[in-house]
């Protein structure tokens, strides 16, 4: 069964305090591996997608990389503003469709 | 360029009251999705359209109908509402070519049954 876990579930930093979050999936081959965020009341907002092992990709603070069982959201020197959920959802070759883990809240004080 | 857009924002319903959950995008993507978020169980897929003309039963499908309208328009329709359906409803756009895919989600509609 294709499944996908995030942790931890819930995150607090000190404003400048680099760390990382992990997705961890079980798929029958991986069409894309694909992080979000989502801040209170509002949709997921589409940050990355990341297709094979090896890859990374970067956004401001955000660094996404991927091997063949987990992902990691790289976050450095995080400021109050990147206070939010991350989602992460990987897409399988014969459905077509994304499913999601449960998120990771993260909270960073100034 | 709107992205994807939902209406209602919110909504409050009794108990067996039916409504329509619009969605649209202006991208041009020919993949649209219906979603539904509960606290602690993330983002579910109810419903899904790889084309127009085209829909299928996502993870949690029952007591929802959906209608691919044109390429632009994916409705979600609740027939006789229960409180098991409050929750918040996400609409998404899929585009995908070669090695590229991305997924844009709309604002959303909350919802609540009584």
């Amino acid at each position: 069964e294709d499944q996908v876990t995030q942790s931890p579930e819930a995150l607090r930093l000190q404003e400048g305090e680099s760390s990382s979050l992990n997705c961890s999936y079980t798929v029958s081959g991986l069409r894309g591996l694909f992080w979000y965020r989502q801040d209170p009341g509002k949709g997921p907002e589409f940050l990355f997608t990341l297709y094979s092992a090896g890859e990374e990709k970067e956004k401001e603070r955000l660094k996404a990389t991927l091997t063949k069982k987990e992902s990691f959201l790289h976050i450095t020197a995080p400021k109050p503003e990147d206070s939010a959920t991350y989602l992460c959802a990987v897409r399988a070759s014969n459905t077509g469709k994304l499913i999601f883990g449960q998120g990771t809240t993260l909270q960073v004080k100034p | 360029n709107a992205g994807v857009t939902q209406t209602p924002k919110f909504q409050v319903l009794k108990t067996g009251q039916s409504m329509t959950l619009q969605c649209a995008q202006d991208m041009n993507h020919n993949s649209m999705y219906w979603y539904r978020q509960d606290p602690g169980m993330g983002l579910r897929l109810i419903y899904y359209s790889a084309s127009e003309g085209t829909t299928d039963k996502g993870e949690v499908p029952n007591g929802y109908n959906v209608s691919r309208l044109n390429k632009r328009e994916f409705s979600l329709r609740l027939e006789s509402a229960a409180p098991s359906q409050t929750s918040v409803y996400f609409c998404a756009s899929f585009t995908g070519t070669g090695n590229s895919y991305e997924q844009y989600f709309g604002p959303g509609t909350r919802l609540t049954v009584t």
